[in-house]
Parts: C-alpha cells; sequence; structure tokens
C-alpha cells in the first residue's frame, strides 16, 4: 500500500514568519510532487509541482525534493493570513498506468 | 473561463435513492477524475477517465458508476445511496493522463441519512 504521510496540524506559524510543511511518501519509484492549496470549504489549487532533486522557487513558495530520504517539503516564506488553509501533498508513480497519491493535508494558521 | 463546473453544490439524499453528479470542463482537457474527500483522509480516486471513451475504477468505485458523455462531460452515479457515501465530491480534469495539474471543480457535499 503506497502512503503519503502529512502531519495533520494545526502548525501556527506568526505572521511574516517562514511556515515549513512536510510530506513523506513510501514509494522510492515516485516521479513527480505536488502541493495543493485548500481553504475551507473550496477545492483543491495546485501551488507547486516538483520532479527533481533539489529546491524550486516560485515568488514566496519553495518546494524542496529528497527522493533518497523520500521527502518533499513546502516552504512560504513572509506568511500572510491569507495563507491560512490546508496544504496537501499528492505523489505520482507509474503503475500500470498513472497512479497519484494523496496526503490528507496540513491545516496551517497564520497568526496576525 | 469556467474551467470545471459541477452540479450540484449540495445534495441530500434517503438511503437507497440514486442520483447523478454533472461534471464539465472547458479546458479541452483530455483526462476527468472523480474524487471523495472524507475528514482526516487524503482525496481518494473513485473512477477516472483517460480520454474520451474510456474509464477506469480508482481507489473506491464500489457503488458507483461513470459516464463519459464526451470529451468535455464526466458524470458519477449513485445507484443506491449509502450513509458511507456521505462526503465531499470533486470531479477534475488534466491535460493528459500523466504527471499534468488537476484543474478541480467547486465541490458537491452529500449527505445520505
Amino acid at each position: 500500500q503506497k502512503e503519503v504521510e502529512q502531519n495533520s496540524g494545526p502548525l501556527s506559524v506568526p505572521e511574516g514568519a517562514i511556515a515549513s510543511l512536510n510530506c513523506t511518501y513510501s514509494d522510492r519509484g515516485s516521479q513527480s510532487f505536488f502541493w495543493y492549496r485548500q481553504y475551507s470549504g473550496k477545492s483543491p489549487e495546485l501551488i507547486m509541482s516538483i520532479y527533481s532533486n533539489g529546491d524550486k522557487e516560485d515568488g514566496r513558495f519553495t518546494a524542496q525534493l529528497n527522493k533518497a530520504s523520500q521527502y518533499v517539503s513546502l516552504l512560504i516564506r513572509d506568511s500572510q493570513p491569507s495563507d491560512s488553509a490546508t496544504y496537501l501533498c499528492a505523489v505520482g508513480y507509474m503503475d500500470s498506468n498513472y497512479q497519484l497519491i494523496w496526503g490528507a493535508g496540513t491545516k496551517l494558521i497564520i497568526k496576525p | 473561463n469556467a474551467g470545471v463546473t459541477q452540479t450540484p453544490k449540495f445534495q441530500v439524499l434517503k438511503t437507497g435513492q440514486s442520483m447523478t453528479l454533472q461534471c464539465a470542463q472547458d479546458m479541452n482537457h483530455n483526462s476527468m477524475y472523480w474524487y471523495r474527500q472524507d475528514p482526516g483522509m487524503g482525496l481518494r480516486l473513485i473512477y477516472y477517465s483517460a480520454s474520451e471513451g474510456t474509464t477506469d475504477k480508482g481507489e473506491v468505485p464500489n457503488g458507483y458508476n461513470v459516464s463519459r458523455l464526451n470529451k468535455r462531460e464526466f458524470s458519477l452515479r449513485l445507484e443506491s445511496a449509502a450513509p458511507s457515501q456521505t462526503s465531499v465530491y470533486f470531479c477534475a480534469s488534466s491535460e493528459w493522463g500523466g504527471p499534468s495539474p488537476l484543474h478541480f471543480g467547486n465541490g458537491t457535499r452529500l449527505t445520505v441519512t
């Protein structure tokens, strides 16, 4: 059973600080990694995708992938109250066809 | 630009009733998906359609059927609703069935009593 694990939180971070969200996965053959943001009562929306080891930056967001340790993280710099949401990690791998496994999400609260 | 449109937004059913959730996308995407989301659990795939004319079971297909009516539309049917099907249902689409981003509809909150 392939799994994606996230700390459910809530993770409370002061406004302006760096929020660090982590995700571990069980399948070493995983090839694609995604972070989605989901506001309460809304649908998930893609923030970042990352496919190779290292860091990928997009504005205030940085995704970090370490395939050897099987974890992917999301850093949010200069956290804003509008960043308060649940962050979902999704990991893709090839079986007979492409499969996407989702973590249960980490609830992030940015305190003004 | 509507993206992915789901109807209805809310639905209450009695055990044993049937209903169809409708989904349409206007992004010319090839692949479409139906997920359910329950508290404390990740999104779970019910059925997907990699391309027009094909459908495949996902992780939790029991109690559901789907129809890929055309490239735009992908419906989910509950033939005999059960309380265990109380959930939030999301339709999603992607350009193709590999590692391309998913675009989600606004969701349907279904309660089965």
